[in-house]
């Protein structure tokens, strides 16, 4: 079946350096959602990409689709404790008439102060 | 106002009771879900519900049902609950079951079988 792949499943950073996390796709996807989970709390939605090679920027979030809509990434600049969380991509799985979100296995962020 | 709202928040219960989880959401969405997140933070969807109607049935032991009795509330039903159901179980909702979508999640409730 289709698989959503994330890496890295952790990353710890020193306060200001950048972090990227990455979202593989064993099938071409016609969209894929990005979410956040803050400890303790739910996923929260923060972009969607939907063309080929699109690229969104949210302040210090960037966010990337592949030329063949099978990977994404989401980078952040200068990172703040502030952005502490699970990062999650979410990509449509089809079957029937019905579509149904795969998640990521998610990449854990940490910072140290 | 709480879009996206679950009772109880936590749940601690023994091995073998049945117990339930409630849903609501005021976002006048039609579709609604249940996802698991286990320790390692994997979020499952588990089941969705369009306007009141079963859409998706994901491989869950029948132990679990779930019931919508308006297309505003899901509740999820467990019988014989067992050590593995421990999780945290996330109820969500968007305006319609399309992968386009967003999906709000609620605050999540957390479940403990001893």
């Amino acid at each position: 079946g289709q698989q959503v792949m994330q890496i890295p499943q952790y990353q710890h950073v020193q306060e200001g350096e950048d972090f990227t996390t990455y979202c593989n796709s064993s099938t071409t996807l016609s969209n894929i959602q990005w979410y956040k989970q803050r400890p303790g709390g739910h996923p929260v939605f923060l972009i969607q990409l939907v063309k080929s090679g699109e690229v969104k920027k949210q302040k210090r979030l960037t966010f990337q689709f592949g030329e063949a809509k099978k990977n994404s990434s989401l980078h952040i600049t200068a990172t703040q404790t502030t952005d502490v969380g699970t990062y999650f991509c979410a990509g449509p799985q089809w079957y029937s008439s019905a579509s149904k979100i795969i998640f990521g296995s998610g990449t854990r962020l940490s910072i140290r102060p | 106002d709480t879009a996206v709202s679950q009772t109880p928040k936590y749940l601690v219960t023994q091995m073998g009771n049945d117990k339930s989880i409630k849903c609501e959401q005021n976002l006048g969405h039609d579709t609604m879900y249940w996802y698991k997140q286990d320790s390692k933070k994997f979020l499952k969807i588990m089941f969705s519900y369009n306007n009141k109607e079963l859409i998706i049935n994901e491989t869950v032991p029948n132990r679990f049902s779930p019931k919508s009795p308006d297309k505003a509330h899901l509740n999820l039903h467990i019988n014989s609950l067992e050590l593995g159901d421990s999780a945290v179980y996330f109820c969500a909702s968007s305006p319609r079951g399309s992968s386009y979508n967003e999906q709000f999640f609620g605050p999540g409730t957390r479940l403990t079988v001893l």
